[in-house]
Parts: C-alpha cells; sequence; structure tokens
C-alpha cells in the first residue's frame, strides 16, 4: 500500500514568492495533519483535518500560512509570501480517527523547504 | 506546559548496552502511547505502540507504561550502531484525534 505522498520533496526559493506544498494520505485515512519540523522548535503541529474539516489550526504561525484539505485524498499548506525564517521541513501525516484504541499517525517523507 | 517532555540528550551507550530513553505526558485523557524513530534527514518511523499500563515487548525493543505516573519509557537491549538516531515519544488524545510529540531524544550507539 502506498503511504503518504508529499511533493515536492525539495524546494529552494527566494523570499516573497508563493510556496505550495501538496500530500496525498493513506487511502482510508481520515485525519490528516501538517507538521512543521525544525532543529530549534522540534515537530510542530501546523494544522490538522478530520473528514476534510480543519479542527486545529491554532498551530499556523501567522496569516501568511494557510491550508485546504478540498477531498479525502489531496491537501495543500500554502505560504504566500514566504520568509528564510520558514525554512524548514515540513511533513503531513494521516491516521485513521476510530473509536477505541489503535490510531496511529504516519508520516510522508516530507518537504525539504529552504527560503532564500 | 508542554502535552509531551523528553530529555533531549544527547544520550550515548556502547555497543551491546541497554539504551533507556523517557517520556512524560501531561494529558489524563491520553489514551495511546507511541515511539518513533527518525534518522537524520528521513521522517519518523513508527517503532512502538502501548495502550496499558505495564510492559511492551517487541525484538529488542521494550516500551513501559504507567499512566498513574504519566510515564511512558522505551528501553533498547544490545543496543546496535544502526539505533542510532532521534527517538520521539507521541501521545494521542482520543478525542479529537489529536497527536502530541516530544522534542525527541537523540541517541549515539558507540561501536
Amino acid at each position: 500500500d502506498a503511504g503518504v505522498i508529499q511533493s515536492p520533496r525539495h524546494e529552494v526559493t527566494e523570499m516573497g514568492q508563493e510556496v505550495t506544498l501538496r500530500c496525498k494520505p493513506i487511502s482510508g485515512h481520515n485525519s490528516l495533519f501538517w507538521y512543521r519540523q525544525t532543529m530549534m522548535r522540534g515537530l510542530e503541529l501546523l494544522i490538522y483535518f478530520n473528514n476534510n474539516v480543519p479542527i486545529d489550526d491554532s498551530g499556523m504561525p501567522e496569516d501568511r500560512f494557510s491550508a485546504k484539505m478540498p477531498n479525502a485524498s489531496f491537501s495543500t499548506l500554502k505560504i504566500q509570501p514566504s520568509e528564510p525564517r520558514d525554512s524548514a521541513v515540513y511533513f503531513c501525516a494521516s491516521s485513521s480517527s476510530l473509536t477505541g484504541f489503535g490510531n496511529t499517525i504516519y508520516f510522508g517523507e516530507g518537504s525539504w523547504l529552504t527560503v532564500v | 506546559q508542554k502535552e509531551v517532555e523528553q530529555n533531549s540528550g544527547p544520550l550515548s551507550v556502547p555497543e551491546g548496552a541497554i539504551a533507556s530513553l523517557n517520556c512524560t505526558y501531561s494529558d489524563r485523557g491520553s489514551q495511546s502511547f507511541f515511539w518513533y524513530r527518525q534518522y537524520s534527514g528521513k521522517s519518523p518511523e513508527l517503532i512502538m505502540s502501548i495502550y496499558s499500563n505495564g510492559d511492551k515487548e517487541d525484538g529488542r525493543f521494550t516500551a513501559q507504561l504507567n499512566k498513574a505516573s504519566q510515564y511512558v519509557s522505551l528501553l533498547i537491549r544490545d543496543s546496535q550502531p544502526s539505533d542510532s538516531a532521534t527517538y520521539l515519544c507521541a501521545v494521542n488524545i482520543e478525542t479529537g484525534n489529536q497527536f502530541y510529540f516530544g522534542t525527541g531524544t537523540s541517541l549515539t550507539v558507540i561501536p
């Protein structure tokens, strides 16, 4: 089975440019998460969706960041305009939100963003 | 207060020794507990999950959970250089299917 698929794997962009990161969750998973990881702050939850609906976006750093999930198999994280401090690895992850124990979160390979 | 706390390390152990990684969490509503391993430049991968108090063993790995003390640990027996990585503790709060991660403990196994 395919895991969580992210694109692009690597992106280098100039400050002020728009960046769009894409994610396809594992088929059948109805929870999707966007994380950002840096050496200084570790793994930070930016936003997560249940059944395509944003549940908690309190981790989104500022209005320059936005995320959408138009359907169960696709999500985007957009940064506009990008700044050098946005340089990080952005992970998309998915999970099934069945009740009871056993929910596990699986990560994509990450999108490595460098803003110069 | 952070939801999940880990000692960032670095932790160094000689090859063949037992590595002990610890984690505490703050939300008593936490239902499921996980250990992820992350190699440099890679994404986190699940290595252990535990849901009830006590020990759970899988090969060289043993996860220990104490809900009363809000404490989770991971023991790695017969540590190998290939175990050198950052280990992330995570908890799942069933309500809303929230997952919280610690900042990770860096482990180095010295040959």
